[in-house]
């Protein structure tokens, strides 16, 4: 069974902290994101990467950075956390090529004191 | 970039009626629409998708139509149940990144 794996699914962390989001996929898929969720504003792209150590910049990048070191591992670095990145964040897990269907881990709830 | 818009973000029906919830891209390179179904604590799953060269497809209550000369896609529930409660998610792929809208908040009162 297709499985895309996030580290945390509650995470409380102060501001100003260095936070990492981890995510593993077990599909060897090529292509793997980050986006973030909020309430009225759907699934915005943070960051998303087409292969080990490539990275491209989506909608919303800034505040984040991420990791790609391994195929089927992609992390999410919160450099200086603030309140407003307070937010559901969901890793997916894609095929290379046009058309190919996004699975999603089961999401991880950071909130920013 | 491509600017995915759904509507209704609300959407409350009786247990056996239908429900509709439609979208509209402006991309037209976009070429594949998935939609994407989540339910409370977890995260999105496909549930039907379709793609351009196809103007509608069905699986069992679920359909989805796309017309692409006015850029807009539809979902179909037919005889909504109580499980059919869930955000659905509509999204376009322009072959560099999927765009989202924004959700519609699917209740099925039983």
């Amino acid at each position: 069974d297709v499985k895309v794996t996030q580290s945390s699914r509650y995470l409380v962390k102060r501001t100003g902290e260095k936070v990492f989001l981890e995510c593993v996929q077990d599909m060897d898929h090529e292509n793997m994101f980050w986006y973030r969720q909020d309430p009225g504003l759907g699934l915005r792209l943070i960051y998303f990467s087409y292969d080990v150590k490539m990275k491209e910049k989506g909608d919303i990048p800034e505040g984040y950075s991420v990791s790609r070191e391994k195929k089927e591992r992609f992390s999410l670095i919160l450099e200086s956390a603030s309140t407003n990145q307070t937010s559901m964040y969901l890793c997916a897990s894609s095929l290379s090529g046009y058309g190919t269907e996004a699975f999603f881990g089961q999401g991880t709830r950071l909130t920013v004191v | 970039g491509e600017n995915v818009e759904q509507h209704p973000s609300t959407l409350s029906v009786q247990e056996g009626d239908s429900a509709v919830i439609k979208c509209t891209y402006s991309d037209s390179a976009s070429n594949y629409f998935p939609w994407y179904k989540q339910e409370l604590g977890k995260g999105p799953q496909l549930i039907i998708d379709i793609r351009s060269n196809v103007g509608e497809k069905k699986d069992q209550r679920i359909a989805v139509t796309l017309n692409k000369t006015a850029k807009h896609f539809s979902l179909h529930i037919t005889e909504t149940q109580p499980e059919d409660s869930a955000v659905y998610f509509c999204a376009a792929d322009t072959g560099n990144q999927f765009y989202f809208g924004t959700g519609t908040s699917l209740t099925v009162i039983p």
